[in-house]
């Protein structure tokens, strides 16, 4: 069974940083596209970031570009988002995701982040 | 980059169909995949369509999934309405540079 779990979600003051990491199991990790997406109170989905399986290929949406770094431990079969810089804006919760362009298929429960003063 | 415009809400009867669109701001909506979501209150949300029109396995077959080109849009339809369809609906692509976006999300009323 396909599970996806995450971790490291809190309050952080405005500025401060935080790191998400998503613990994965019932596959191939290394096989897997993998993303971040996330979801503020009350609002819409948005994109945050995806990685590829060998970490070749790095994308980010425009709204975290240059404070957000997405990256993966094959080894231990997780993923990571160092998030620095953080805005209220970013308050939200955090899924990981594993998917493709195509199909984003499997979900963690998510992780919620409160950037707060 | 586009956007995917979805009406904010949509409401139906028990046991009838509701179509839920999605609209391409630019951009043929043809030139990339479609996947739509169903998210319940306090949930992850969970695929219903993938690839436009493809349903992945226990996704009843009341779902279904199209695309329009001349209205450059995608369409979610769910005919036999059940009360357990109440939820959001999301609708995402993406571009070529790999850049996904999602819709602003539907929700769906069953009364």
């Amino acid at each position: 069974e396909v599970q996806l779990v995450e971790s490291g979600g809190g309050l952080v003051k405005p500025g401060g940083s935080l790191r998400l990491s998503c613990a994965a199991s019932g596959f191939n990790f290394y096989s897997y596209n993998m993303n971040w997406v996330r979801q503020a109170p009350g609002k819409g989905l948005e994109w945050v970031s995806s990685i590829s399986g060998s970490s070749s290929y790095i994308y980010y949406a425009d709204s975290v570009k240059g404070r957000f770094t997405i990256s993966r431990d094959n080894a231990k079969n997780s993923l990571y988002l160092q998030m620095n810089t953080l805005r209220a804006d970013d308050t939200a919760v955090y899924y990981c995701v594993r998917g493709e362009r195509s199909l984003f298929d499997y979900w963690g429960q998510g992780t919620l982040v409160t950037v707060s003063s | 980059n586009f956007m995917l415009t979805q009406p904010r809400s949509v409401s139906e009867s028990p046991g009838k169909t509701v179509i839920i669109s999605c609209t391409r701001s630019s951009g043929s909506i043809a030139s990339t995949y479609v996947q739509w979501y169903q998210q319940r209150p306090g949930s992850a949300p969970t695929t219903v369509i993938y690839e436009d029109i493809q349903r992945p396995s226990g996704v009843p077959d009341r779902f279904s999934g199209s695309i329009d080109s001349s209205s450059n849009s995608a369409s979610l339809t769910i005919s036999g309405l059940k009360t357990e369809d109440e939820a959001d609906y999301y609708c995402r692509s993406y571009d070529t540079n790999s850049q996904v976006v999602f819709g602003g999300g539907t929700k769906l009323t069953v009364l």
